[in-house]
């Protein structure tokens, strides 16, 4: 089976960093994904690992420790439109499917 | 993502009605992910398909619900003699492949508002 922790709010001020921290435990590992939902919406992708190490993709970084069972999400220069749940999951080896954390609500404040 | 699409937006039924849910997959996209998601929660894995199998559905209540891909046409989530409980956002997600080779991200659609009164 697989468990997938994450915080369930956060709160930070715009134009600054935040970073939302997933732990996760699974059988068999094959990548780690990090969705952004905002409310009412479809979740859209944001970044990939499955290696160790630090993904940059513009504002958004996405870093991972297989070792520890340890993924975050780096947001920086925050914006208002960031205000939205960040949805940790996790896809197992040998099945298409991923498992999703319950998600972090990020509220931006100006 | 525009590509995967859903429908309907929304669904009222009442209670003991049957809701069908339908999701049409990217252009090339064999592979179809159906997801619950509550009010204030994450989203649940519900039941993976490919065309004409169905290779996971533990996520599937054992009751009233069942899912299928079919050769043509969209895949199809049926929830029979609906009840409240039942009442969440289900999305649908397609994929190219599965991840054994490199990444395929899920491309969402943007999911059927049931709501049973």
């Amino acid at each position: 089976g697989q468990n997938i922790d994450q915080p369930t709010e956060m709160t930070a001020t715009e134009g600054a960093i935040v970073q939302i921290n997933c732990t996760y435990q699974t059988s068999g590992f094959n990548g780690l994904f990090w969705y952004q939902q905002h409310a009412g919406e479809a979740p859209t992708f944001l970044s990939y690992n499955v290696l160790d190490g630090l993904e940059e993709k513009g504002r958004f970084s996405s870093f991972l420790s297989r070792s520890k069972g340890y993924s975050y999400l780096l947001l920086k220069e925050l914006q208002m439109k960031d205000s939205a749940s960040y949805l940790c999951a996790v896809r197992s080896r040998n099945a298409g499917k991923s498992t999703f954390g319950d998600g972090t609500t990020l509220t931006v404040k100006p | 993502n525009a590509g995967v699409m859903q429908n309907p937006r929304h669904l009222v039924r009442r209670r003991g009605q049957e809701a069908r849910l339908r999701c049409s997959p990217m252009k090339g996209h064999s592979h179809v992910y159906w997801y619950r998601q509550l009010p204030e929660e994450g989203l649940k894995f519900m039941v993976y398909l490919q065309k004409e199998n169905i290779i996971d559905e533990s996520g599937m209540p054992k009751e009233r619900f069942s899912a299928e891909f079919p050769k043509e046409g969209p895949s199809i989530l049926r929830i029979q003699q609906v009840v409240r409980g039942d009442s969440a956002a289900y999305f649908c997600a397609s994929s190219p492949r599965t991840g054994g080779e490199g990444y395929t991200e899920a491309f969402f659609g943007q999911g059927t508002r049931l709501t049973v009164v």
